[in-house]
């Protein structure tokens, strides 16, 4: 079943701006990863997070976790046009091999 | 860095008509290779963990007479959609861990689209 919930569902910005995405999830995960998609492409991983972390950075990617409310955010800073994609969080079931369970995504709209 | 495969990458079948999807692993080796599918303008779901030598792990709901999933190998996965549907037209994504690798990531391909008419 669906775990993660993102929000927002859909968000527009300008060139520069920073874009702000939340995942929610609901059971006691190990880790929490973000991808990225372009339309009708398949998935770029961008960041992983394990439990234990609380943030994580990676070039203009800053990730946070908080188990305690079983929440995750993803900050794009200076967004550029090309960061225009869907966005998911994925949290890992242990019991099936590590699969992913995938929220339903922010909609990510960069204008130049 | 991993590289997973896909092929094809899209198809158009006839109801009624069966479709094989290929996922391998280019440049390392997965004993777990994960199918997931994708409607339009949704989030992928998990459909099956598929593990070498052994049969396929399915999610409630998804039937495993009709998807059929073979890992003959450590880096090659199969998805065959048998007696395909409309409503089987769908965005069919693979994923696979690299079993040498601690973390946790996994390395998806490129996606097949599916069409049935």
């Amino acid at each position: 079943s669906q775990q993660g919930e993102e929000d927002p569902q859909a968000l527009s910005i300008q060139e520069g701006e920073n874009a702000t995405m939340n995942c929610s999830y609901k059971t006691s995960i190990n880790n929490l990863q973000w991808y990225r998609q372009n339309s009708g492409r398949g998935l770029v991983h961008l960041i992983l997070i394990r439990s234990n972390e609380r943030e994580k950075h990676s070039g203009r990617l800053r990730v946070t976790l908080d188990t305690s409310k079983k929440s995750s955010s993803l900050l794009i800073t200076a967004s550029r046009a090309a960061d225009t994609a869907s966005y998911f969080c994925a949290t890992g079931l242990s019991n099936s091999g590590y699969a992913l369970n995938f929220g339903k995504g922010t909609s990510l709209l960069v204008t130049p | 860095g991993a590289v997973v495969s896909q092929h094809p990458s899209w198809v158009i079948c006839k109801s009624g008509t069966s479709v094989k999807i290929e996922c391998r692993s280019l440049d390392f080796q997965a004993t777990t290779m994960f199918w997931y599918r994708q409607f339009p303008k949704q989030s992928l779901m998990l459909m099956a963990t598929s593990n070498e030598g052994s049969k396929a792990t399915y999610e409630q709901g998804v039937e495993k007479d009709k998807f059929l999933i073979n890992h003959a190998s450590l880096t090659l996965s199969t998805l065959t959609v048998t007696s395909a549907h409309p409503e089987d037209s769908s965005f069919y994504i693979c994923s696979a861990r690299d079993i040498w690798e601690g973390s946790y990531e996994q390395y998806f391909g490129p996606g097949t689209r599916l069409t049935v008419t």
